[in-house]
């Protein structure tokens, strides 16, 4: 069974920094390409950055590029998102999810974890 | 960036009926569209994957349709457990994808 299990989300003032974990298990995780989605509370999804099988290919959206970075540890079968400079409009919950086919970036989501919740507030 | 507009924003229909969503997209996608289910305290869930195809395990009331900018989801006879969001997503013009902003589907 796909699990994908998402931590670190906690209260940070604006301009602190935070990393987010998601541990992966049920899968090959070094044959697939991995995501960061986010939803504001009350809102819709927002696509946040993937990063490649092998970690070689990073893509970000214009409103975190520069700040986060995404990176895994296929050894740990573990994504991170570093967020730096937070702002009050990260503040949503960021899910991991997995690209549904192997060896290539699809952004079709087939599986998600529940989520971690970040708060961005002083 | 593919600005994707989804209509109605809600939609209110009874156990049994037809429901039938929009999602209509700033410029072609050709068929890079897919449409994913979330229930209140849930993660999304992939229903239908380039336009038309289902994902695995998905309920065959459920089918997709379209190309180019105009895509619709059709759930041929609501089950109770039907009544949710419903986003849809485009990958045509990537980084970034992009999703629409929803139609909440209630129960009448």
């Amino acid at each position: 069974e796909v699990q994908l299990v998402e931590s670190g989300g906690v209260v940070v003032q604006p301009g602190g920094s935070l990393r987010l974990s998601c541990a992966a298990s049920g899968f090959t995780f070094d044959d697939y390409t991995m995501h960061w989605v986010r939803q504001a509370p009350g809102k819709g999804l927002e696509w946040v950055s993937l990063i490649s099988w092998d970690g070689g290919s990073t893509y970000y959206a214009d409103s975190v590029k520069g700040r986060f970075t995404i990176s895994r540890d296929n050894s740990k079968n573990s994504l991170y998102l570093q967020m730096n400079s937070l702002r009050t409009e990260d503040t949503a919950l960021y899910y991991c999810a997995k690209d549904s086919i192997v060896g290539a970036t699809t952004y079709y989501f087939d599986y998600w974890g529940q989520g971690t919740l970040v708060t961005v507030s002083s | 960036e593919i600005v994707l507009t989804q209509s109605p924003a809600t939609l209110s229909l009874s156990p049994g009926e037809r429901a039938t969503l929009s999602c209509r997209a700033s410029q072609s996608v050709s068929s890079y569209l897919a449409w994913y289910q979330q229930k209140p305290g849930q993660a999304p869930r992939l229903l239908i994957y380039d336009a038309s195809n289902r994902a695995t395990g998905i309920p065959a009331r459920f089918s997709g349709s379209g190309s180019g900018t105009d895509f619709t989801l059709t759930i041929s006879s609501l089950e109770p457990e039907d009544f949710a969001v419903y986003y849809c997503q485009q990958r045509s013009n990537w980084p970034p994808s992009t999703f629409g902003q929803g139609t909440k589907l209630e129960i009448k």
